[in-house]
């Protein structure tokens, strides 16, 4: 079974950093495009950033490019989203989601990231 | 930038039809996809591609699209389809993937 799993959130401070890390199985996770989603308290969903398989592409969604970095090791199976700069806007629980073409077909359970001093 | 608009309730009786919209400029020429969401639980697709099902999901989840607004429709409605919808489609290279507001459909 395809499975994604997030780990990372926490609390942080007005301007600080956090790493959330995504580990995939069940798939053929190198081949496969995946994404950042999140969700703010009470609100929809808001795309944050995408990559390719071998990381060639890249997008970030404007509200969060320059501060917010994906990556992955594909020899780890892992999916990673540095975030610096953090603010209050930030608070979110943050999906990672593997992309078929231009859909999500696969979602992981969340990790909350609470911004707040 | 791209703006998908849905209606934010719909309450429906069970056994009947709920019919939630995705309005956007010419959506009709672009591919749509549904999301369903319970409380506390991640996204799941249950249409992509504007109107096919991933499978497991049942028959009665079915979409359409043309013009300026794409549809999903979830016949037979039961006590567990109760969630939020959410629209998407690819938005081209400035908006990238784009969400719709989201609609809550209620079971009566």
């Amino acid at each position: 079974d395809v499975q994604l799993v997030e780990s990372g959130g926490g609390l942080v401070q007005p301007g600080g950093s956090l790493r959330l890390s995504c580990v995939g199985s069940g798939f053929s996770f190198s081949s496969s495009s995946i994404n950042w989603v999140r969700q703010a308290p009470g609100k929809g969903l808001e795309w944050i950033s995408y990559i390719s398989g071998g990381s060639s592409t890249i997008y970030y969604a404007d509200s969060v490019k320059g501060r917010f970095t994906i990556s992955r090791d594909n020899a780890k199976n892992s999916l990673y989203l540095q975030m610096n700069g953090l603010r209050a806007e930030d608070t979110a629980v943050y999906y990672c989601a593997r992309m078929e073409v231009g859909y999500f077909d696969f979602w992981g359970q969340g990790t909350l990231v609470t911004v707040s001093s | 930038s791209y703006v998908l608009t849905q209606s934010p309730s719909v309450s429906v009786a069970p056994g009947q039809t709920a019919t939630i919209t995705c309005g956007g400029n010419n959506i009709g020429s672009k591919s749509v996809h549904w999301y369903q969401q319970k409380p506390g639980q991640a996204p799941v697709l249950v249409v992509y591609d504007d109107g096919d099902r991933p499978s497991g999901i049942p028959e009665r989840f079915s979409g359409s699209n043309s013009g300026n607004t794409a549809t999903l429709t979830i016949s037979r409605l039961e006590a567990g389809d109760e969630a939020d919808y959410y629209c998407q489609v690819w938005a081209g290279y400035s908006d990238y993937y784009v969400f719709g507001t989201g609609t809550k459909v209620s079971v009566l």
